[in-house]
């Protein structure tokens, strides 16, 4: 595909539901990556996946989070019991490398827990 | 503890002023920073990495070891800069850490 690819754009669901949110790398890209934007707290590192080595799941929350990557491709990042403050858009990007090589970014998720 | 530090969250200048977005971090190794630009209604996207050394839309950065600093800068703002601006660090060359962000307006 042309870019890294997300989906859905939104989602509102209600507080103790769980979500899935996934995304689609650009092909090739070993390196794959989960943020978090919300307002004031900028971009909060989740969970980063590089080849067949296991992920720096360091950034996860809680254990109500947790992502996986099948096939070294798409990732589907999961949300359970899900509270008001997991509300935020959820980004994905994927690189060819890892850190040193540039991140592209999807349009992310925009999740709304009322 | 905060690795990448943005101290202001909104910058206002107008057209034609000098621009400087700061970042600090703290990394014990040797870092590679990068900063990244989300203009209104797009994707967040790279602007420039220090080890390029390069001028990008007239943006230059400059790592200073000595300070922990790598503050964006341009000498006359424009418009289209108008834009939310993230520093990033790169630790050990595998995950990125972001900053808070500074939202840049150029006033006309």
């Amino acid at each position: 595909g042309a870019g890294v690819s997300q989906s859905p754009s939104n989602k509102v669901t209600e507080k103790g539901k769980d979500v899935e949110l996934r995304c689609d790398p650009i092909s090739g890209h070993t390196a794959l990556y989960w943020y978090r934007q919300s307002l004031g707290q900028g971009l909060e590192f989740l969970i980063y996946f590089q080849g067949n080595s296991a992920p720096d799941k360091s950034g996860l929350p809680s254990d109500r989070f947790s992502a996986e990557r099948t096939g070294g491709s798409v990732s589907t990042l999961t949300i359970q019991r899900t509270q008001q403050e997991d509300s935020a858009v959820y980004l994905c990007a994927s690189s060819t490398t890892g850190g040193r090589s540039p991140l592209h970014f999807g349009n992310g998720t925009r999740l709304t827990v009322t | 503890a905060q690795r990448v530090t943005q101290p202001e969250k909104l910058l206002s200048v107008f057209k034609g002023a000098p621009v400087e977005l700061k970042c600090n971090y703290s990394y014990s190794g040797s870092p590679e920073l990068f900063w990244y630009v989300q203009y209104s209604r797009q994707r967040l996207q790279l602007l420039l990495r220090h080890i390029s050394r390069e001028s990008i839309k007239g943006f230059t950065a400059d790592l200073n070891k000595g300070e922990t600093s790598f503050h964006l800068k341009k000498p006359f703002a424009q418009e289209e800069d108008s834009a939310m601006y993230y520093c990033a660090l790169s630790e050990y060359g595998n995950k990125l850490v972001f900053g808070a962000g500074t939202i840049l307006r150029v006033k006309s």
